[in-house]
């Protein structure tokens, strides 16, 4: 199976910030790289696919990069409801696995 | 509008068996891959199954053999039988479709499954 490794797993920020969490692949896995964002109490939504293809409705000043096995999420400037939990999930193979989320923090 | 509607969760005993329900409308599920996410209590995301538009299944190693991924075309919903449930079976389960490069676009709203005695 694939691990994904996401740091850091928590990261204090303020509004205007910009803020990168990185996501690290056990093997190459092309541009297969997803992004989510998930608030407490809710289901995630999908920021970020192909490693970095914007999803329809999600502000510009959210990106990502990457490619192999080293990739990227970077907010331009945080804005108040940027601050919740990120993962990174793999769908180059099954079982897609996710990273263990990053938790956005003021 | 796409939307899906999970249900079908609760509190089972250890050893037991659930089936969980996945209604979607605004797509169908035979032409999309769709897949199982669950979340324990305060803890992250773990895949957990897929069934993709051909019919092929796929699961994670923690629930191979014990859960069981299916889909009823006529009445466009996804299934996900769960049998010999343990504590660490404990969790919100998400019924959701796949999008470009296999990412998950959209996702319903969860359905706790509790295993205690």
């Amino acid at each position: 199976d694939i691990q994904m490794t996401q740091s850091p797993s928590s990261l204090s920020a303020s509004v205007g910030d910009r803020v990168t969490i990185t996501c690290r692949a056990s093997q190459r896995i092309s541009s297969y790289l997803n992004w989510y964002q998930q608030k407490p109490g809710k289901a995630p939504k999908l920021l970020i696919y192909a490693a970095s293809s914007l999803q329809s409705g999600v502000p510009s000043r959210i990106s990502g990069s990457g490619s192999g096995t080293d990739f990227t999420l970077t907010i331009s400037s945080l804005q108040p409801e940027d601050f919740a939990t990120y993962y990174c999930q793999q769908s180059f193979s099954t079982p897609y696995t996710f990273g263990q989320g990053t938790n956005l923090e003021i | 509008e796409v939307q899906l509607v999970e249900s079908g969760g609760g509190l089972v005993q250890p050893g037991g068996s659930l089936r969980l329900s996945c209604a979607a409308s605004g797509f169908t599920v035979s032409g999309n891959f769709m897949t199982w996410v669950r979340q324990a209590p305060g803890k992250g995301l773990e895949w957990v199954s897929v069934i993709y538009s051909g019919g092929s299944t796929y699961y994670a190693d923690s629930v191979r053999d014990r859960f069981t991924i299916s889909r009823d075309n006529s009445k466009n919903t996804l299934y996900l039988e769960i049998n010999s449930l343990r504590a660490d079976d404990t969790a919100v389960y998400y019924c959701a479709s796949g999008g470009t490069f296999s990412s998950i676009d959209y996702w319903g709203q969860g359905t706790l499954v509790t295993v205690s005695s």
